[in-house]
């Protein structure tokens, strides 16, 4: 089944520790992109790339870093700058055309203990 | 920069009812225009997508939406409403000058029996 994952489910973070979500997908999609989802905001951008081993940063980069080294994967990590990151967190792909669709993962659920 | 906004936060609406949802864009040129759907915990999926041509589009799960560029709105509706309706909606505009997404606060739809 060609789709987009991600994992895990859900995560925990403890304060002054950086975390890295996964995000894989095998739909040959060139483009990849982060986003956080709060309640009542929709989502907002964090992070993209539209080819390996470059990325540009979205509306609310501030305290993540993302890597693309394979097409295939590209993982996010919330570093201890980012000091509110409970969230719903939703990475997608898409081939490059402006009006192609994004597909997007299941998510992982972001939690600070 | 593009923009979206879904006026409606909630929306109740009795099984067997008809459904619109309000959806305005702000853009410049001819947008690209997207419906997603989000069950609770999950990712999105894409209801529905306008880019050129008809201004009526129909998308899955007897959804239609309408492009109206005098209005500069992209409001979904549906004749009849399931209970299995019951999610988030979310409306999305993307332009011409990247593969970016911009993404409206959404509404959520409440289906009574």
């Amino acid at each position: 089944d060609g789709g987009i994952t991600q994992s895990p489910k859900y995560l925990f973070r403890k304060e002054g520790q950086n975390v890295t979500l996964s995000c894989e997908q095998n739909l040959n999609h060139d483009a990849m992109y982060w986003y956080r989802q709060d309640p009542g905001q929709g989502l907002r951008l964090i992070y993209y790339s539209q080819i390996v081993n470059d990325f540009q940063k979205g509306d609310i980069a501030e305290g993540y870093s993302v890597s693309r080294e394979k097409k295939e994967s590209f993982p996010l990590t919330v570093t201890s700058a980012q000091k509110n990151p409970t969230a719903f967190y939703l990475c997608a792909s898409s081939r490059l055309a402006r009006q192609e669709t994004q597909y997007f993962g299941p998510g992982t659920r972001l939690l600070v203990l | 920069a593009q923009s979206v906004t879904q006026p409606d936060i909630h929306i109740t609406v009795s099984e067997g009812a008809s459904l619109e949802l309000r959806c305005n864009y702000s853009y410049g040129a001819t947008p690209y225009l997207f419906w997603y759907v989000q069950s609770p915990g999950q990712g999105l999926q894409l209801l529905l997508k306008y880019f050129s041509g008809d201004t009526l589009v129909q998308g899955i799960k007897g959804f239609e939406a309408e492009f109206k560029r005098s209005q500069s709105s992209f409001n979904l509706r549906k004749p009849s409403v399931h209970w299995s309706d019951a999610a988030e909606y979310f409306c999305a505009v993307g332009g011409d000058n990247d593969y970016k997404l911009s993404f409206g606060a959404g509404t959520t739809v409440t289906v009574r029996a």
